[in-house]
């Protein structure tokens, strides 16, 4: 996951704007990600998920991109808008072990759109 | 839509006591999980389970217990709290482990211990 700081990475982006927001993984054999929006006082919201068969899946304003190679994901949201304002963070599955599909977060970067 | 249900959003307690944390699915997921959230340190995975009665330690499980008596129910327990333990914590399902599919969560109890 991300390095770990006091203090989350901030992305600020005008409203209408593209976000892009990146996350490093640590495990290459990690074969599932998920990205995960969480406003304040509210617990984690699921966004969108890739496997690592693929290199990229789009939702709903939101694209997913995987990049094996280097152990990369990242998260575009298109025509941001105030409410997408909130902290974003990646997961990856750790894979197999006894059971119950562990995952591993990432720290977080704190999305904030300026009208 | 998924529904996880934390039975409180704020909580106070004091040094020493037992402390009890309640979640509830409704999606009969095999699976559910607590972690704690501290700023900084991310979501860190204190217990799991897998399936009704069965439980796995996670990477801070010191200070902790769970119960899962029945599938849709997932408890934390505070043996003695600690000011250590002052934290957001959240509780989050997900179904059976054949599958990728992603946890969901509820919306935290923050818990303070004086």
């Amino acid at each position: 996951g991300e390095s770990v700081g006091l203090h989350l990475p901030t992305l600020s982006v005008q409203e209408g704007d593209n976000s892009i927001i990146n996350c490093a993984y640590s495990n290459s054999a990690s074969d599932y990600f998920i990205w995960y929006k969480q406003e304040s006082g509210k617990g984690p919201q699921f966004i969108i998920d890739i496997r690592s068969n693929m290199d990229k899946r789009q939702g709903q304003r939101v694209t997913v991109l995987l990049n094996k190679t280097v152990k990369h994901l990242s998260l575009q949201i298109a025509a941001t808008q105030p409410g997408d304002s909130a902290v974003y963070f990646c997961a990856e599955k750790r894979g197999l072990t006894g059971g119950g599909n562990k995952l591993t977060f990432g720290t977080g970067t704190q999305l904030k759109v300026e009208l | 839509d998924v529904k996880v249900t934390q039975s409180s959003r704020y909580l106070v307690k004091r040094t020493g006591e037992k402390v009890f944390l309640e979640c509830v699915q409704d999606m009969d997921h095999e699976n559910m999980f607590w972690y704690r959230q501290d700023p900084g340190l991310g979501l860190r995975l204190i217990y799991f389970s897998y399936d009704v009665k069965m439980k796995e330690k996670g990477d801070i499980p010191e200070g902790y217990s769970v119960s899962r008596e029945k599938k849709e129910r997932f408890s934390l327990i505070l043996e003695s709290a600690s000011t250590n333990q002052t934290s957001m914590y959240l509780c989050a399902s997900s179904i059976g482990t054949l599958y990728n599919q992603p946890q969901h969560f509820g919306d935290g109890t923050r818990l303070s211990i004086l």
